[in-house]
């Protein structure tokens, strides 16, 4: 079974909208982290929204809010206000079995295959 | 700097030479990431290292692959006798926080004729 899944290969929508990006995950673990990047055409790799799997809230940074339904396993993306700038591949990913060490955690991710999302005038 | 530093941008070899991938993280990260992104997927990881010692080396595809981290600061990745498969984006990514965010370098195109 896949670890991630983004069921969307591509999603369109207007600027000024907001959109969701859809994540389901697969792990047997209790503590797990789940985590979106941005990956724009010049293919960096940009860090968007972390969230625990204790963490009671949904994470929020800025436009950007993260959809946690814990018993159906998803993880959906939000974001608000669409700008032509958030043309780009987005993923969805997981750290399972974290190690700790001096208040760091330490874990390889899983990823998604990502969605294409293109931001329209 | 900054951020995560790879050099090279760019790499193009032949089928059977040996190749070097460098990573310069984030200063003061303990954790380091090596993951291989081929065209249209998603990241797959490779190897991470906690300080000098890899402690997760699962996701290296064979003996030809290899990395070190001497110092506990830049990382190499070796590959030996490389084949036209190896061909990918290379990323390299650090962290160090409570939520382990990992930060990623702009990566290393490696192309194998």
């Amino acid at each position: 079974a896949q670890k991630i899944t983004q069921t969307q290969p591509g999603m369109f929508v207007q600027e000024k909208e907001a959109v969701t990006l859809d994540c389901t995950y697969d792990t047997s673990d209790q503590s797990y982290g789940l985590f979106w990047y941005k990956q724009p055409s010049s293919g960096e790799m940009i860090f968007l929204i972390y969230q625990g799997s204790y963490d009671e809230q949904n994470a929020t940074e800025g436009r950007y809010s993260l959809n946690f339904q814990k018993a159906r396993k998803s993880a959906n993306l939000v974001i608000s206000a669409s700008q032509l700038g958030d043309s780009a591949m987005y993923f969805c990913a997981m750290r399972e079995g974290a190690r700790w060490a001096g208040g760091t955690s330490y874990g390889k991710l899983t990823f998604g295959q990502g969605t294409i999302l293109t931001v329209h005038p | 700097g900054a951020g995560v530093s790879q050099t090279p941008s760019n790499k193009v070899t032949e089928k059977g030479k040996y190749v070097e991938l460098r990573c310069d993280p984030i200063s003061g990260h303990t954790a380091l990431y090596w993951y291989r992104q081929s065209l249209g997927q998603g990241p797959e990881f490779l190897i991470y290292f906690q300080g000098t010692g890899a402690a997760d080396d699962s996701g290296l595809p064979n003996d030809r692959f290899f990395a070190v981290r001497p110092e506990g600061s830049v990382s190499t990745l070796k590959i030996q006798r490389t084949e036209r498969g190896d061909s990918a984006v290379y990323l390299c990514a650090s962290s160090l926080s409570r939520e382990g965010i990992q930060y990623f370098g702009a990566g290393t195109r490696l192309s194998v004729l």
